[in-house]
């Protein structure tokens, strides 16, 4: 049972440009989670996914941050027109959707903004 | 102050010794949770403990729960350079669909 997977590990783009990163859950999770860590502080809620549904996106920057889910595929979280302070590294984690449940984090993306 | 902040924010032993990372957190919780973070890596799930139970055991680690200081403790007995790390506590806050409230963390370096 392969764990989560998010690609591309490393992302390096310019200012103006946009970031896709990946997230695929390990099977048999059909929730997502999205986190973002910036340099030397800990992990803060972005977002949470279910298959075609946004359950809760309060830790989502009103701006330029947009992120899916489709009944197909991976889960996508898309940051448009990136600018430096978006630098850090993304983690998604997946799980069963009960908050009794622990959850199974990716290796993270790690995006740089030039 | 934060959901779920640890303390002490660094902590350096020698090998051998036994490390404490504290966590407290505001609001009602299903769970706590404690997690491993290698430096530029991903996390790595420790323990989990209910909000129902007060202590739980996994290995060299120990952890407690107190609902009623809303606190949280990691303990890690006889450290290893390997446990070499940061810790993050994180909450499950009651009905709210699973998401996790991390704390900060604490920096632990355990010197041969």
């Amino acid at each position: 049972n392969a764990g989560v997977m998010q690609n591309p590990r490393h992302l390096v783009r310019r200012r103006g440009q946009e970031a896709r990163l990946r997230c695929s859950p390990m099977k048999g999770h059909s929730h997502v989670y999205w986190y973002r860590q910036l340099p030397e502080e800990g992990l803060k809620f972005m977002v949470y996914l279910q298959k075609e549904n946004i359950i809760d996106e309060s830790g989502m920057p009103k701006e330029r941050f947009s992120a899916e889910f489709p009944k197909e595929g991976p889960s996508i979280l898309r940051i448009q027109q990136v600018v430096r302070g978006d630098s850090a590294a993304y983690f998604c984690a997946s799980g069963t959707g009960t908050s009794g449940n622990e959850q199974f984090f990716g290796p993270g993306t790690r995006l740089t903004v030039l | 102050s934060q959901q779920g902040e640890e303390d002490p924010q660094a902590l350096s032993i020698q090998e051998g010794e036994n490390a404490t990372m504290n966590c407290s957190y505001k609001t009602s919780i299903n769970n706590l949770q404690w997690y491993r973070q290698n430096s530029g890596r991903g996390l790595v799930h420790l323990i989990l403990i209910r909000s129902n139970e007060r202590e739980k055991h996994s290995g060299r680690l120990r952890v407690t729960l107190d609902t009623s200081k809303k606190s949280s403790s990691l303990l890690i007995t006889a450290s290893r350079a390997a446990d070499t790390a940061s810790y993050f506590c994180a909450t499950a806050v009651y009905n709210q669909g699973g998401k996790l409230i991390f704390g900060q963390g604490t920096e632990l370096s355990v010197k041969p």
